[in-house]
């Protein structure tokens, strides 16, 4: 079975402090994903990357940034943890053909005060 | 944009009948859907997927079905049990392939025995 691992279960973090959220996947995925899940929101994609240093922006990028140093892990980092970003981040990964499930991580729970 | 929604309201249901979730989506064709089942503190965890060119899908107790006429998917729990208490995510692809999923925001299903 794949195995996403993220890094923390929980974390809190000062207004300001540079936050990195690590994720690890095992399964030699080409794509990774970051996505934040806030109540009554859904998921919703921050970053993908489908390559080695290769990444792009999703849907909600401001405040974040992501590096991809080696295929199987994949950072988020929040520059100036803000306590909007306060939520449930997901980390996922799928192999590079289309129509594959994306295969998640249990999470880290962020609380920024 | 594109748009997902399912009912955002809980679904309650008595032990062994069957649950329907409902998924509609606008501004989109997508060439797939997939449906997720998320439990509390964890990741989502797939559980089907069904293309554009297929109307019904099924695995084990679960069915899916797909009408890109209506923009809609159901989803069919049959047999329902307590342990299918849970959150149903549905997600479509509007990357071309890139499984750059987008998310509605999730139905909570409760069995009750």
């Amino acid at each position: 079975d794949v195995k996403v691992t993220q890094s923390s279960r929980y974390l809190v973090k000062r207004t300001g402090e540079k936050v990195f959220l690590e994720c690890v996947q095992d399964m030699d995925h080409e794509n990774m994903f970051w996505y934040r899940q806030d109540p009554g929101l859904g998921l919703r994609l921050i970053y993908f990357s489908y390559d080695v240093k290769m990444k792009e922006k999703g849907d909600i990028p401001e405040g974040y940034s992501v590096s991809r140093e080696k295929k199987e892990r994949f950072s988020l980092i929040l520059e100036s943890a803000s306590t909007n970003q306060t939520s449930m981040y997901l980390c996922a990964s799928s192999p590079g053909t289309g129509y594959s499930p994306l295969h998640f991580g249990n999470g880290t729970r962020l609380t920024v005060t | 944009s594109q748009k997902i929604e399912q009912n955002s309201e809980a679904l309650n249901i008595q032990e062994g009948k069957t649950a329907t979730l409902t998924c509609n989506y606008t501004n989109y064709s997508p060439a797939y859907l997939q449906w997720y089942r998320q439990d509390p503190g964890r990741g989502p965890v797939f559980l089907l997927l069904i293309r554009e060119n297929e109307k019904e899908k099924r695995k084990e107790r679960l069915k899916v079905t797909f009408d890109t006429t209506l923009k809609q998917s159901l989803f069919h729990i049959t047999a329902s049990q307590p342990a299918d208490s849970a959150t149903y995510l549905c997600a479509l692809d509007p990357s071309g392939g890139y499984n750059k999923l987008i998310f509605g925001a999730g139905t909570r299903l409760a069995v009750h025995p």
